[in-house]
Protein backbone atom coordinates (compact mmCIF):
# COMPACT_ATOMS: atom_id res chain seq x y z
CA UNK A 1 0.00 0.00 0.00
CA UNK A 2 1.86 3.58 -0.81
CA UNK A 3 1.52 5.64 2.05
CA UNK A 4 3.93 7.68 4.38
CA UNK A 5 4.48 7.07 7.76
CA UNK A 6 5.74 8.68 10.34
CA UNK A 7 6.85 7.98 14.00
CA UNK A 8 5.55 8.66 16.85
CA UNK A 9 2.22 9.32 16.44
CA UNK A 10 1.88 11.05 20.10
CA UNK A 11 5.05 12.47 22.09
CA UNK A 12 5.41 14.39 25.02
CA UNK A 13 8.64 15.85 26.19
CA UNK A 14 10.19 18.28 28.01
CA UNK A 15 12.16 21.73 26.72
CA UNK A 16 15.81 21.21 25.97
CA UNK A 17 15.63 17.07 25.03
CA UNK A 18 16.51 16.91 21.61
CA UNK A 19 13.85 14.45 19.61
CA UNK A 20 13.44 13.52 16.18
CA UNK A 21 9.91 12.40 13.93
CA UNK A 22 10.33 9.87 11.21
CA UNK A 23 8.93 10.20 8.15
CA UNK A 24 8.44 7.34 5.24
CA UNK A 25 7.04 6.38 2.36
CA UNK A 26 7.15 3.77 0.00
CA UNK A 27 6.47 5.70 -3.42
CA UNK A 28 9.92 6.47 -4.42
CA UNK A 29 8.67 9.83 -4.57
CA UNK A 30 11.60 12.58 -5.48
CA UNK A 31 9.87 15.84 -3.32
CA UNK A 32 9.28 15.64 0.12
CA UNK A 33 8.06 18.00 3.40
CA UNK A 34 7.61 18.76 6.60
CA UNK A 35 4.61 20.89 7.84
CA UNK A 36 3.00 22.27 11.52
CA UNK A 37 -1.01 22.77 11.67
CA UNK A 38 -1.49 25.07 14.75
CA UNK A 39 -5.23 26.62 15.08
CA UNK A 40 -6.29 29.40 13.20
CA UNK A 41 -2.52 29.31 11.71
CA UNK A 42 -3.07 26.63 8.96
CA UNK A 43 -0.13 24.39 7.70
CA UNK A 44 2.85 26.06 7.52
CA UNK A 45 5.92 24.65 5.77
CA UNK A 46 9.02 24.35 8.12
CA UNK A 47 11.40 22.33 5.62
CA UNK A 48 11.31 20.67 2.07
CA UNK A 49 13.53 18.42 -0.09
CA UNK A 50 13.45 18.04 -4.04
CA UNK A 51 15.70 15.17 -3.64
CA UNK A 52 18.81 13.29 -1.77
CA UNK A 53 21.12 15.43 0.42
CA UNK A 54 19.20 18.79 -1.32
CA UNK A 55 17.35 20.51 1.24
CA UNK A 56 15.50 24.10 1.31
CA UNK A 57 14.19 26.27 4.11
CA UNK A 58 10.08 26.66 4.21
CA UNK A 59 7.93 29.55 5.85
CA UNK A 60 9.13 28.64 9.64
CA UNK A 61 12.45 26.46 9.64
CA UNK A 62 13.87 28.28 12.92
CA UNK A 63 14.31 25.70 15.58
CA UNK A 64 14.43 22.09 13.51
CA UNK A 65 16.72 20.39 11.36
CA UNK A 66 16.54 18.20 8.46
CA UNK A 67 18.54 15.52 6.67
CA UNK A 68 17.68 13.52 3.56
CA UNK A 69 20.42 10.81 3.04
CA UNK A 70 18.12 7.93 1.41
CA UNK A 71 15.10 8.79 -1.14
CA UNK A 72 12.58 7.27 1.02
CA UNK A 73 13.39 9.08 4.72
CA UNK A 74 13.27 12.49 5.95
CA UNK A 75 12.96 13.13 9.56
CA UNK A 76 12.97 16.18 11.75
CA UNK A 77 14.99 16.82 14.00
CA UNK A 78 14.61 19.06 16.77
CA UNK A 79 17.66 19.75 18.66
CA UNK A 80 16.27 21.78 21.69
CA UNK A 81 12.89 21.89 21.37
CA UNK A 82 10.38 24.24 23.02
CA UNK A 83 7.18 24.81 24.54
CA UNK A 84 6.34 27.18 21.28
CA UNK A 85 7.32 23.82 18.91
CA UNK A 86 4.10 22.23 20.67
CA UNK A 87 2.18 21.57 17.51
CA UNK A 88 0.25 18.93 15.08
CA UNK A 89 3.31 17.64 12.09
CA UNK A 90 2.45 16.35 9.06
CA UNK A 91 5.09 14.82 6.74
CA UNK A 92 4.12 14.53 2.71
CA UNK A 93 5.61 13.34 -0.43
CA UNK A 94 5.25 13.63 -4.12
CA UNK A 95 6.56 13.52 -7.58
CA UNK A 96 8.49 16.69 -8.29
CA UNK A 97 6.10 19.64 -7.18
CA UNK A 98 5.20 21.00 -10.57
CA UNK A 99 1.70 21.19 -11.14
CA UNK A 100 -0.79 17.97 -11.20
CA UNK A 101 1.39 16.37 -8.61
CA UNK A 102 -0.53 15.84 -5.67
CA UNK A 103 0.97 15.91 -2.29
CA UNK A 104 1.00 12.83 0.19
CA UNK A 105 0.35 13.15 3.45
CA UNK A 106 1.50 10.93 6.45
CA UNK A 107 -1.06 10.84 9.68
CA UNK A 108 0.31 13.36 11.89
CA UNK A 109 2.51 13.33 14.98
CA UNK A 110 0.92 15.19 17.59
CA UNK A 111 4.29 17.02 20.08
CA UNK A 112 3.83 18.31 23.28
CA UNK A 113 6.61 20.18 24.48
CA UNK A 114 6.53 20.79 28.61
CA UNK B 1 5.07 37.43 0.35
CA UNK B 2 2.94 34.93 -1.42
CA UNK B 3 -0.13 34.89 1.14
CA UNK B 4 -3.44 32.71 1.32
CA UNK B 5 -7.06 33.30 2.72
CA UNK B 6 -9.76 31.26 3.30
CA UNK B 7 -13.73 32.27 4.19
CA UNK B 8 -16.06 31.74 5.93
CA UNK B 9 -13.56 30.22 8.51
CA UNK B 10 -17.04 27.66 9.72
CA UNK B 11 -20.13 27.14 7.44
CA UNK B 12 -22.97 25.10 8.58
CA UNK B 13 -25.06 23.67 6.12
CA UNK B 14 -27.57 21.63 6.17
CA UNK B 15 -27.59 18.36 3.73
CA UNK B 16 -28.64 19.55 -0.33
CA UNK B 17 -28.02 23.33 0.34
CA UNK B 18 -25.54 24.47 -1.71
CA UNK B 19 -23.03 26.70 -0.97
CA UNK B 20 -18.70 27.84 -2.17
CA UNK B 21 -15.91 28.41 0.08
CA UNK B 22 -13.06 31.17 -1.08
CA UNK B 23 -9.93 30.65 -1.59
CA UNK B 24 -7.99 34.15 -2.48
CA UNK B 25 -4.58 34.47 -2.91
CA UNK B 26 -1.62 36.51 -3.59
CA UNK B 27 1.36 35.55 -5.39
CA UNK B 28 4.24 36.19 -7.94
CA UNK B 29 3.75 33.72 -10.83
CA UNK B 30 1.21 30.66 -9.93
CA UNK B 31 2.50 27.43 -11.08
CA UNK B 32 -0.38 26.12 -9.18
CA UNK B 33 -3.58 26.36 -7.04
CA UNK B 34 -4.53 23.11 -4.95
CA UNK B 35 -7.66 21.95 -2.40
CA UNK B 36 -6.87 19.76 0.08
CA UNK B 37 -9.53 18.15 2.29
CA UNK B 38 -8.80 17.02 5.88
CA UNK B 39 -10.88 14.88 8.37
CA UNK B 40 -10.61 15.49 12.38
CA UNK B 41 -7.01 13.67 13.61
CA UNK B 42 -5.97 13.07 10.11
CA UNK B 43 -3.33 14.48 7.45
CA UNK B 44 -4.85 16.07 3.98
CA UNK B 45 -6.23 14.36 1.27
CA UNK B 46 -5.66 15.50 -2.48
CA UNK B 47 -8.78 17.03 -4.35
CA UNK B 48 -7.90 19.27 -7.55
CA UNK B 49 -4.68 21.12 -8.81
CA UNK B 50 -5.73 24.15 -10.72
CA UNK B 51 -2.93 26.08 -13.22
CA UNK B 52 -4.45 28.93 -14.86
CA UNK B 53 -7.47 31.36 -14.89
CA UNK B 54 -10.92 29.83 -16.33
CA UNK B 55 -9.76 26.41 -15.22
CA UNK B 56 -12.52 24.33 -13.34
CA UNK B 57 -12.23 20.67 -12.23
CA UNK B 58 -14.96 18.32 -10.60
CA UNK B 59 -15.00 15.54 -8.36
CA UNK B 60 -18.65 14.34 -7.44
CA UNK B 61 -20.42 17.16 -5.64
CA UNK B 62 -17.53 19.46 -5.64
CA UNK B 63 -16.16 21.66 -8.42
CA UNK B 64 -13.52 23.88 -8.35
CA UNK B 65 -13.04 27.21 -10.20
CA UNK B 66 -10.17 29.69 -10.77
CA UNK B 67 -9.70 33.13 -11.61
CA UNK B 68 -6.43 35.47 -11.43
CA UNK B 69 -6.97 36.53 -7.43
CA UNK B 70 -9.41 33.82 -5.89
CA UNK B 71 -10.61 30.49 -6.47
CA UNK B 72 -13.90 28.46 -5.46
CA UNK B 73 -14.97 25.26 -4.37
CA UNK B 74 -18.64 24.57 -5.07
CA UNK B 75 -20.25 22.05 -2.90
CA UNK B 76 -23.47 20.77 -4.66
CA UNK B 77 -26.05 19.31 -2.81
CA UNK B 78 -23.55 18.46 0.23
CA UNK B 79 -24.13 15.38 2.06
CA UNK B 80 -23.35 14.25 5.78
CA UNK B 81 -20.06 13.25 4.42
CA UNK B 82 -18.90 15.96 2.83
CA UNK B 83 -18.44 17.51 6.50
CA UNK B 84 -14.10 18.27 6.79
CA UNK B 85 -12.08 21.18 6.56
CA UNK B 86 -11.03 22.17 3.08
CA UNK B 87 -8.10 23.65 2.71
CA UNK B 88 -6.57 25.61 -0.74
CA UNK B 89 -2.57 25.65 -1.17
CA UNK B 90 -0.77 27.80 -3.57
CA UNK B 91 2.50 27.09 -5.18
CA UNK B 92 4.55 30.37 -6.57
CA UNK B 93 6.96 30.00 -9.54
CA UNK B 94 10.17 31.75 -7.16
CA UNK B 95 10.25 28.26 -5.27
CA UNK B 96 8.98 25.26 -4.50
CA UNK B 97 7.67 26.25 -1.31
CA UNK B 98 3.67 25.62 -0.53
CA UNK B 99 1.30 27.87 1.25
CA UNK B 100 -1.81 26.64 3.02
CA UNK B 101 -4.49 29.03 3.88
CA UNK B 102 -5.89 28.55 7.68
CA UNK B 103 -8.93 26.20 6.26
CA UNK B 104 -12.66 26.20 6.37
CA UNK B 105 -14.27 24.15 8.49
CA UNK B 106 -17.58 22.32 7.00
CA UNK B 107 -20.44 20.81 8.96
CA UNK B 108 -23.40 19.10 6.74
CA UNK B 109 -26.22 18.46 9.41
CA UNK B 110 -28.33 15.60 7.96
Amino acid sequence: EAQVTQNPRYLITVTGKKLTVTCSQNMNHEYMSWYRQDPGLGLRQIYYSMNVEVTDKGDVPEGYKVSRKEKRNFPLILESPSPNQTSLYFCASSLPPTPGNEQFFGPGTRLTVL
Amino acid sequence: EDQVTQSPEALRLQEGESSSLNCSYTVSGLRGLFWYRQDPGKGPEFLFTLYSAGEEKEKERLKATLTKKESFLHITAPKPEDSATYLCAVQGDSSYKLIFGSGTRLLVRP
